[in-house]
């Protein structure tokens, strides 16, 4: 069965520091994954597909398929990253499954 | 242009009541979907259309929930004797396609709540 997991509810790191959101899989075919972000009192939005292997707003994510991981990852956090950030897995070739979702917190 | 609206934005039911949820995807996407979204479940798949093609309903949690879509476009979920734990955010979302390049335009939600 598919599966996707977020293991951190709540990530809080200081303004300038480097963030990782981590996100593991379990999928026996080849995986589409996607990370989805929701700010507060907006839509949920895409935020990047690991088949496009795009940087957006400064985030990357890398599929490792030995480790199925797709960890978010940006360099340098800024206090308007603080959002709601879900991994997505598309199974059946479109329905969504998504992580639980991990909450960041950039302080200043 | 216009994205995915939804409607009504919030809605309170007593238990045991009927409700309806109201969908309008972006002009033109063939695909939609239903998910909810609540406290310690996540963002769960409900159902899912695709122009013509019979939906996908395999995510639909028990009998008492249903959704259908008319003429290709809005969709109405509706679910039955509705119950607490239905209580959660009720998101559609709707691609012009399903492969692994098309984005899904997720709508501002509806709240329910079940009292």
């Amino acid at each position: 069965a598919q599966r996707v997991t977020q293991p951190e509810k709540l990530l809080s790191v200081f303004k300038g520091a480097p963030v990782e959101l981590k996100c593991n899989y379990s999928y026996s075919g080849s995986p589409e994954l996607f990370w989805y972000v929701q700010y507060s009192r907006q839509r949920l939005q895409l935020l990047l597909r690991h088949i496009s292997r795009e940087s957006i707003k400064g985030f990357t994510a890398d599929l490792n398929k030995g480790e199925t991981s797709f960890h978010l990852k940006k360099p340098f956090a800024q206090e308007e990253d603080s959002a709601m950030y879900y991994c997505a897995l598309k199974h059946s070739g479109y329905a969504l499954n998504f992580g639980k979702g991990t909450s960041l917190l950039v302080t200043p | 242009g216009a994205g995915v609206s939804q409607s009504p934005s919030n809605k309170v039911t007593e238990k045991g009541k009927d409700v309806e949820l109201r969908c309008d995807p972006i002009s033109g996407h063939t695909a939609l979907y239903w998910y909810r979204q609540s406290l310690g479940q996540g963002l769960e798949f409900l159902i899912y259309f695709q122009g013509n093609s019979a939906p996908d309903k395999s995510g639909l949690p028990s009998d008492r929930f249903s959704a259908e879509r008319t003429g290709g476009s809005v969709s109405t979920l509706t679910i039955q004797r509705t119950q607490q734990e239905d209580s959660a955010v009720y998101l559609c979302a709707s691609s012009p396609g399903t492969g692994a390049f098309y984005e899904q335009y997720f709508g501002p939600g509806t709240r329910l709540t079940v009292t």
